[in-house]
């Protein structure tokens, strides 16, 4: 079983650019979260995707929007990007309907804004 | 902001028990503590999680205080493996969950 996986694993752009990063969940799971995680910090919640739909939010602007799939996969797009923005950006699966006991983390795309 | 203070670093031998302490003394009745770990360059890895009574799992046990304000991590017998950043966290179980993480411990296990 596959567990999260994320594309790419590393990426560089230039700022104002704009970037999509992939994430598809753990075989069974049906819902997404997106973190972003600063060198040094701990991940900070960016939003959960669930049937498809932006369930939740934490502080971030509208350059970050995202898009869940029917097939449970789900995009994070940033546009005009920053230099604050080069960071570890994480994607973490869980199932819904039993609670969210844990959520499973992919390893990461590594962005780096010059 | 985290709900959760844990202190920046610990060190422990290889082979010895490490315990790796958390305050949340705001936590609320629906709100279970969580212990996730993250080791250089991966992404985090759920290790356990409890809402008042002690919890055993085969990575690690979790002891929490009777009135619910702090907890306490342990892993039995730590190896080099186990070093890695160990997060804390309040969340409840249900729902739209976000996991709001802290600076976590950075733990090292040393030969």
């Amino acid at each position: 079983d596959a567990g999260v996986t994320q594309s790419p694993t590393h990426l560089i752009k230039t700022r104002g650019q704009q970037v999509t990063l992939r994430c598809s969940p753990k075989s069974g799971h049906d819902t997404v979260s997106w973190y972003q995680q600063a060198l040094g910090q701990g991940p900070q919640f960016i939003f959960q995707y669930y049937e498809e739909e932006e369930r939740q939010r934490g502080n971030f602007p509208d350059r970050f929007s995202g898009h869940q799939f029917p097939n449970y996969s789900s995009e994070l797009n940033v546009n005009a990007l920053l230099l604050g923005d080069s960071a570890l950006y994480l994607c973490a699966s869980s199932f819904s309907p039993e609670g969210t006991y844990e959520q499973y983390f992919g390893p990461g795309t590594r962005l780096t804004v010059t | 902001d985290a709900k959760t203070t844990q202190p920046p670093s610990m060190d422990c031998a290889e082979g010895r028990a490490a315990n790796l302490p958390c305050n949340h003394s705001t936590i609320s009745g629906n709100e279970y503590v969580y212990w996730y770990r993250q080791i250089h360059s991966q992404g985090p890895q759920y290790i356990i999680h409890g809402l008042k009574n002690n919890e055993t799992n085969e990575m690690a046990s979790l002891i929490i205080t009777e009135d619910r304000k702090s907890s306490t991590l342990i892993l039995p017998h730590a190896t080099l493996r186990d070093t890695a950043v160990y997060y804390c966290i309040v969340s409840i179980i249900q729902g739209a969950q976000k996991l709001v993480f802290g600076q976590g411990t950075r733990l090292t296990i040393n030969p």
